[in-house]
């Protein structure tokens, strides 16, 4: 059982290219989130989705898109890469009873320069 | 709107010591309380868990404890040692909104040394 798998863990990217980061989970949950953590400051959500189809922004969107074809997969599009994404991304998930507790892939270190 | 507070930001303990990382949260309305570790370049590891109706979870050497009244959760880490050192997260997860989004803590930077 993998769990939450994110892809690629590093990357390099020059200003104003374009990436998508992959995160994948094989436990069916409905709940997904993509988090940037920046060093001392927690983490803050960026998307997340509820559900295929569905999704919604979070605390800092700007920058980002996102999508959910199905329940499996939510990538995270970096459209035109500035500094200031430069950061830590971690994809999380969740069960749809709220009780249950939330996983989080690896984390995709991203530098923009 | 949730916010999730831990103090303190930056603790450092001699090996041995018995030790409690602080979170408070402002919504007590919470489905549950998750405690994660983080090493330096790496993801989070879930710790513990409580759920709201709870009052504390235990595993090894770690006890975490949430009092919803008060807005408090503690992680006690007891005979501290040197691998304990990383940085120790909290999470609230709400009742309310439909998303369950976890809100997460800054962290307690822990190091532990011998």
């Amino acid at each position: 059982n993998a769990g939450v798998t994110q892809t690629p863990k590093f990357r390099i990217l020059k200003i104003g290219q374009s990436m998508t980061l992959q995160c994948t989970q094989d436990m069916n949950h409905n709940y997904m989130y993509w988090y940037r953590q920046d060093p001392g400051m927690g983490l803050k959500l960026i998307y997340y989705s509820v559900g295929a189809g569905i999704t919604d922004k979070g605390e800092v969107p700007n920058g980002y898109n996102v999508s959910r074809s199905t329940t499996e997969d939510f990538p995270l599009r970096l459209e035109l890469a500035a500094p200031s994404q430069t950061s830590v991304y971690f994809c999380a998930s969740g069960d749809r009873q709220a009780y249950t507790e939330a996983f989080f892939g690896q984390g995709t270190r991203l530098t923009v320069v | 709107k949730q916010e999730v507070t831990q103090i303190p930001a930056a603790l450092s303990v001699p090996e041995g010591e018995n030790l409690v990382l602080n979170c408070s949260f402002t919504d007590s309305a919470i489905y549950n309380l998750q405690w994660f570790r983080q090493d330096p370049g790496k993801g989070l590891t879930s710790l513990l868990l409580i759920q709201s109706s709870q009052r504390e979870q235990t595993s090894g050497r770690l006890n975490a404890s949430l009092d919803k009244s008060s807005g408090r959760s503690t992680l006690y880490i007891a005979a501290s040692q040197p691998g304990d050192s990383a940085t120790y997260l909290c999470a609230a997860r709400p009742r309310s909104g439909g998303s369950y989004i976890p809100t997460f803590g800054r962290g307690t930077s822990l190091i532990v040394h011998p």
